[in-house]
């Protein structure tokens, strides 16, 4: 089942504004990441947010974690054409034998050049 | 450094037919591995994971079975093929047992039933 929902479902901007992407989730976690995907490829891990902390940066990422509203955000600064992907959410949940995650729907994000 | 191979990247097999999917791992030890299927836009869902070799937990029911022969190597199979099982298949590892590891993942193997 998908415990992260990614707003909103897609997404299109011009080059070199701001994107920002919404996750919510259900449960309790250990951790919350974020994975960007490009068009029929595998995923890539870009950050990984622990339960404890509430704001992580990245080159121009930054990611926000809500643990009482159960939300985080993922925000691209100055984008480029080359953000061009779908952006996922996936949750690490408590007590969790195998390091799963359970991933949201995703965003799919245009940058228009 | 490690890597993830899948292989094939793209397949076509008929209602009925048996399926293998090979995924293996170089330049770790003892990894977690997981298997995903991707439908066409949506999120990815967990079908298997493991947490050592012969070790199999299956997430959710289905056509499906996985194996573990070797500590770097991940199957996924079917007997009989289903339309449903359409789909884009990934491998991923991650440093195991400690939770709080990112996953790093294969290329994907597009599969179509026909």
């Amino acid at each position: 089942s998908q415990q992260g929902e990614e707003d909103p479902q897609a997404l299109s901007i011009q080059e070199g504004e701001n994107a920002t992407m919404n996750c919510s989730y259900k449960t309790s976690i250990n951790n919350l990441q974020w994975y960007r995907q490009n068009s029929g490829r595998g995923l890539v891990h870009l950050i990984l947010i622990r339960s404890n902390e509430r704001e992580k940066h990245s080159g121009r990422l930054r990611v926000t974690l809500d643990t009482s509203k159960k939300s985080s955000s993922l925000l691209i600064t100055a984008s480029r054409a080359a953000d061009t992907a779908s952006y996922f959410c996936a949750t690490v949940a408590l007590n969790n034998a195998g390091n799963m995650l359970t991933f949201g729907g995703g965003t799919r994000l245009m940058v228009k050049p | 450094s490690q890597t993830i191979h899948q292989w094939p990247a793209t397949l076509v097999q008929p209602v009925g037919s048996p399926l293998s999917l090979e995924c293996t791992v170089e330049g770790t030890s003892n990894p977690n591995l997981y298997w995903y299927r991707q439908a066409a836009g949506r999120g990815l869902q967990l079908l298997f994971y493991s947490v050592g070799i012969g070790q199999i937990s299956s997430e959710v029911p289905q056509n499906l079975s996985a194996s573990r022969p070797q500590d770097r190597q991940f199957i996924l199979s079917s007997k009989k093929l289903l339309l449903s099982d359409s789909g884009f298949y990934l491998c991923a590892w991650s440093k195991g047992p400690l939770l709080g590891y990112e996953q790093y993942f294969g290329p994907g193997t597009r599969l179509t039933v026909t």
